[in-house]
Order: C-alpha cells, then structure tokens, then sequence
C-alpha cells in the first residue's frame, strides 16, 4: 500500500480554468503537508505547506487538508500555460522525512 | 544565488562498475537527502545526513552509499550491488530549527543515471 496515492493524469484544462489536485494518504501522526511542482527534467520546486488541518492561500493557490478523510488538495484559480507540470503532494511520516506521491500531470492548453 | 547543484546531468553506468552522484549545496543548510525517482512512483528516500559525519539509511540503501565529509557535499555512490539503478536521483537540503523542527526541503535538478 503506498503511504500517499494521487491520479497520475494527465489533467488537461484550458486557461483560465480552475485545477483540483487531490492526494489521499493513510494514517498519519505528523502534521506537516506539502505540494511541490516538478517541470520536465528539473528538481521538484516547494509550492505551498501547510500544517495539520485547514486551508492555505498564496497567490493563485489554496491548499487544503481534511484529516477526518485524509485528504489533501492543491487548488490553482485563473491557470496559466506556466503551471504546465507535474505536482507532488507530500506528508509528513517522521521528523524532516516525508512519503511522496507519485505526482499528477497538468497541462494547462492555452 | 542559493542552490543545489548536482552533477552530472546524465550519466552511463556499465554492469559491475560503481558510480558517484555529486551533490553541492550553498545554502548553509545542516541536513541533506538523496531520493530516487521512478516512474509512476514518489520519491523514496535513500540516506539522509543531519549533521557532518554522519548519515542514517532511508528506505531503499541497499546497493547505495554516501559520504558527509563537509557540510555543503553529500556525494551518493550507486554501486554493482543495486541491480536496478536505472532512475532520475534528487539531492535535497534543509535546515530544522533549533529543536529539530521540520523546515521545507530543497531539490536540485537531478541526475538521471542510465545502464549501457
């Protein structure tokens, strides 16, 4: 069973849309979250953390985490070509170590 | 600028050779991590240093070693024992607060290591 689990994609949407990105994780006892962006060929780029449960805005981002369903998502309003990529979630599974998921793939088509 | 470099970008590994991933961080960071990336898999963490000199295995050493000799380089070495080294490698660092805290972690661009 892996630890977080996302939809690979690939998600395509037209700019200007707004993009839900969802993982789902098992149980947890730590309350750090996190959701990275990772271009072709590049390093993955810390978006947004949040820590234990409710939202988080920055910019054109929310993220958001539900502990009752263990559920985290990244919220992209107004999407933009740039945000063409492959996004990461992450949780917390001991101190300053993390499970990643496996990434979900979106296209944002001008 | 702050960053991580690893290098090389590509490289080619013949069967029974061993090989050494270069890692260099700028940021003054204290901890350091190598991941391994595959596809349709999350990263999964190889060895990870908190402090010079020393270095705890993550969940996949096996086949894998590491050095913490100066603060800013962490070189991974990837020997004839891992079977299946064929996969996209990522340093990272960061820096816990002063009680061991969690601080966000930072990724180089990778090397991508290939079998001939």
């Amino acid at each position: 069973q892996k630890e977080v689990e996302q939809d690979p994609g690939p998600l395509s949407v037209p700019e200007g849309a707004i993009v839900s990105l969802n993982c789902t994780y098992s149980n947890s006892a730590f309350q750090y979250f996190m959701w990275y962006r990772q271009y072709s060929r590049k390093g993955p780029e810390l978006l947004m953390y949040t820590y234990s449960s409710g939202n988080k805005e920055d910019g054109r981002f929310t993220a958001q985490v539900d502990k009752s369903s263990k559920y985290i998502s990244l919220f992209i309003r107004d999407s933009q070509p740039s945000d063409s990529a492959t996004y990461l979630c992450a949780r917390e599974y001991n101190f300053n170590k993390f499970y990643f998921g496996s990434g979900t793939k979106l296209n944002v088509k001008p | 600028d702050g960053g991580i470099t690893q290098s090389p970008k590509y490289l080619f590994r013949k069967e029974g050779q061993n090989v050494t991933l270069s890692c260099e961080q700028n940021l003054n960071h204290d901890a350091m991590y190598w991941y391994r990336q595959d596809p349709g898999q999350g990263l999964r963490l190889i060895y990870y240093s908190q402090i010079v000199n020393d270095f705890q295995k993550g969940d996949i050493a096996e086949g894998y070693s590491v050095s913490r000799e100066k603060k800013e380089s962490f070189p991974l070495t990837v020997t004839s024992a891992q079977k299946n080294p064929t996969a996209f490698y990522l340093c990272a660092s960061s820096n816990p607060d002063i009680w061991g805290g969690w601080q966000p972690q930072h990724f180089g661009d990778g090397t991508r290591l290939s079998i001939l």
